[in-house]
């Protein structure tokens, strides 16, 4: 198992502005990923990100929106950038083994409200 | 086409009573794992229970049971004596078995349903 710490969890930004949310875990994981879930919708996967080299991007997402960092095994940050009021969702990490029968561990998510 | 579907966006119970709630998954291939999670208010995701595609009986942990029949592929999960704080939105999600030539396989997400426990 994973224990998954993510901040903030929850926050109300400015339009125009820039967030960045932390997840860190308690242990060495390879995978990494960020959700976001829009109001009344189910998640929806943005990128995953590996150490040591680039995120990989869901379609529909891009970097310059959505920079992710992964400094190292334990730890992975997701800004959104420019943010419009579209942007309101709850963003979700989650590490995941990929394994079949291993369920992927989701940190608190971070309520994000654009005004 | 939908992986996974979810047919009722939402739900009442009565507390005390038990519920089920729906989900029909979609794939091709023998190796599967089905997963629900329950999402309260706050979002954080929780898990709760999982079945295998090889699995010969019916998943159960604590009040949660998955009535799993492939056939049918189906696998509805059932919560027993329900409690007010079973109040949240329930997500079945699956992973398919590994990729030909190797690889991560993603978790795919249903659209949820939101169960309403009345007192």
């Amino acid at each position: 198992s994973a224990v998954i710490s993510q901040k903030p969890s929850r926050d109300i930004c400015q339009r125009g502005t820039s967030l960045t949310i932390q997840c860190q875990v308690d242990s060495q994981v390879t995978m990494m990923f960020w959700y976001r879930q829009q109001p009344g919708q189910s998640l929806t996967l943005i990128a995953t990100a590996n150490q040591g080299s680039e995120a990989t991007y869901e379609s529909g997402f891009v970097i310059d929106k959505f920079p992710i960092s992964r400094p190292n095994l334990t730890f992975s940050t997701l800004t959104v950038s420019n943010m419009s009021p579209e942007d309101s969702s709850i963003y979700l990490c989650s590490v995941d083994v990929g394994q079949l029968n291993t369920e992927a561990f989701f940190g608190q998510g971070t309520r994000l409200t654009v005004v | 086409a939908q992986k996974i579907t979810q047919t009722q966006p939402g739900m009442f119970v009565q507390e005390k009573e038990a519920v089920t709630l729906d989900c029909t998954y979609d794939t091709s291939d023998p190796s599967y794992g089905l997963f629900w999670y329950k999402q309260p208010s706050s979002g954080e995701m929780i898990f709760l229970i999982y079945q295998g595609s090889y699995d010969q009986q019916n998943a159960t942990e604590g009040r949660y049971s998955l009535n799993f029949q492939k056939a049918r592929k189906s696998a509805n999960l059932v919560i027993s004596a329900s409690q007010l704080g079973d109040s949240a939105m329930y997500f079945c999600a699956m992973r398919e078995g590994q990729p030909e030539g190797g690889g991560y396989q993603k978790v795919t997400f249903g659209t949820g349903t939101k169960l309403q426990v009345i007192p």
